[in-house]
């Protein structure tokens, strides 16, 4: 079964520091891998995918991710956080074959970011 | 193109009642999923409809159903409610051909049960 750990419920940093939120993913066939950020009352938006190739993925608002399938982890960087930035983020992975649209989530990060 | 929507987007219930949600997806897209948001237990997947049939389903009880209309638009209910059913409903519309395709989600409908 496919499971998804975030490592750390809440994460405060900087305006203008090194974001990082960790995901680790479980997963017995080659897995797509998503983040996705939440502001308040509101749905879920894409930051970014990744589904073959190219291991480092670019995404929104600055925002990229490099799947490591040896650490088995699809960590979320940002090098510079903007006060916008203050969010709730989801990593979510679904896979292959069965489970059509089926995407599980991580319990999400609460990003922080103070002056 | 407009986004996904739902509605409505806040809803007051009792216990026992019954309810139901709307979503409706992205033009052209034939792929509805409808998850549940809640800060015990998080996100978790509810079912997923495609060309009005029901393709995917998580573990909820048989309160939950769902249907999907010819022009996609999806309706979900929620029978004999419960305090446990207060949460974000969220759906979620892609073009529904392979998983590795982006899920685009509404801004959700709020219940609270009392």
């Amino acid at each position: 079964a496919q499971s998804v750990t975030q490592l750390g419920s809440h994460v405060s940093v900087s305006e203008g520091a090194l974001v990082l939120l960790r995901c680790n993913y479980s997963s017995s066939v080659p897995p797509y891998l998503f983040w996705y950020v939440q502001y308040p009352n509101q749905g879920l938006q894409l930051l970014l995918k990744y589904t073959t190739g190219a291991t480092l993925v670019k995404g929104i608002n600055g925002f990229e991710a490099e799947f490591k399938k040896s650490e088995t982890s699809f960590h979320l960087t940002k090098p510079s956080a903007h006060m916008s930035d203050a969010a709730e983020y989801f990593c979510a992975v679904t896979q292959e074959s069965g489970g059509y649209n089926k995407l599980i989530f991580g319990a999400g990060t609460r990003l922080a970011v103070h002056p | 193109k407009a986004g996904v929507t739902q509605t409505p987007r806040y809803l007051i219930k009792t216990r026992g009642q019954q309810v139901t949600l709307s979503c409706s997806p992205i033009s052209g897209h034939r792929s509805v999923s409808w998850y549940q948001q809640t800060p015990g237990q998080g996100l978790q997947f509810l079912f997923e409809y495609f060309s009005e049939t029901q393709r995917n389903k998580g573990n909820f009880p048989g309160r939950f159903s769902g249907r999907q209309f010819s022009n996609s638009r999806s309706e979900m209910n929620v029978s004999t409610l419960e305090l446990g059913d207060s949460a974000l409903y969220l759906c979620a519309s892609s073009l529904g051909d392979h998983n590795k395709e982006t899920q685009y989600f509404g801004p959700g409908t709020r219940l609270l049960v009392l």
